[in-house]
C-alpha cells in the first residue's frame, strides 16, 4: 500500500500520560497536513509542513501539542500531559505542491485516541 | 478568515432519488474546491475537484460538481443515489496563498435500499 499510513491506528491512555503519534505520507509528497476530528464534525486544521518547515499551528492548539517532520518525510504529533477534550481522531494527510503539478491532499485512515 | 459551510447535516433519500449537497465558501481571492466522502469505517477519499477550468466538475461514481463564483458555492449532485452512497460528505476548500485545507462540518447521507 502506498498510500499514507498513521501508526498507531488506536490509542487508550490515562489523563495525564504522553501520546505521540506517527504519519508516514505519500514518498514524492512535499506537504503533510494533521487535523483532528470528532464525532459530527469535519476536520478540524492543526497544523502542516512544508518538507522539513512547520508552516502553520492553529491557533487552537496549544502548548501541549507538538508535531515536527525532522527530514522532510514521516511527521509525529505529540500531545502531553493528554485531557479527555483531546479524546478524537487525528488525521494525517499529505500531498503535492509544485510548480508544474499539484494534486489534492490523501488522507490516512487516522489515530483514534481514547483519553480515560 | 476562511470558511466553509455545509448546510445540510443529515440527509435521508431512497434509492434512485437525486441528491444536492450544498456547499459555501468565503474567500474573494482564488480558490480550489473539493468534495471528500467518508464511508463507513474507511478514511476520506476524494470524489472530485476543482482547480481552474470547466466549472461543471465531474468526479467519481457518477458525482458531479458546479463551481459557481458569484455564489461562492460548490454543490455536490448525482442524479441517481445508490444504497452504497451512504457515507458521510465534506466539502473543502484551499487557497492558492497557503494551500491549507479547510472542511466543512459534513453532509451525513442516508440511503434507503
Amino acid at each position: 500500500d502506498t498510500g499514507v499510513s498513521q501508526d498507531p491506528r488506536h490509542k487508550i491512555t490515562k489523563r495525564g500520560q504522553n501520546v505521540t503519534f506517527r504519519c508516514d505520507p505519500i514518498s514524492e509528497h512535499n506537504r503533510l497536513y494533521w487535523y483532528r476530528q470528532t464525532l459530527g464534525q469535519g476536520p478540524e486544521f492543526l497544523t502542516y509542513f512544508q518538507n522539513e518547515a512547520q508552516l502553520e499551528k492553529s491557533r487552537l492548539l496549544s502548548d501541549r501539542f507538538s508535531a515536527e517532520r525532522p527530514k522532510g518525510s514521516f511527521s509525529t504529533l505529540e500531545i502531553q500531559r493528554t485531557e479527555q477534550g483531546d479524546s478524537a481522531m487525528y488525521l494525517c494527510a499529505s500531498s503535492l505542491l509544485g510548480r508544474s503539478r499539484n494534486t489534492e491532499a490523501f488522507f490516512g485512515q487516522g489515530t483514534r485516541l481514547t483519553v480515560v | 478568515a476562511q470558511s466553509v459551510s455545509q448546510h445540510n447535516h443529515h440527509v435521508i433519500l431512497s434509492e434512485a432519488a437525486s441528491l444536492e449537497l450544498g456547499c459555501n465558501y468565503s474567500y474573494g481571492g482564488t480558490v480550489n474546491l473539493f468534495w471528500y466522502v467518508q464511508y463507513p469505517g474507511q478514511h476520506l477519499q476524494l470524489l472530485l475537484k476543482y482547480f481552474s477550468g470547466d466549472p461543471l466538475v465531474k468526479g467519481i461514481k457518477g458525482f458531479e460538481a458546479e463551481f459557481i463564483k458569484s455564489k461562492f458555492s460548490f454543490n455536490l449532485r448525482k442524479p441517481s443515489v445508490q444504497w452504497s452512497d451512504t457515507a458521510e460528505y465534506f466539502c473543502a476548500a484551499t487557497t492558492s496563498g497557503t494551500y491549507k485545507y479547510i472542511f466543512g462540518t459534513g453532509t451525513r447521507l442516508k440511503v434507503l435500499a
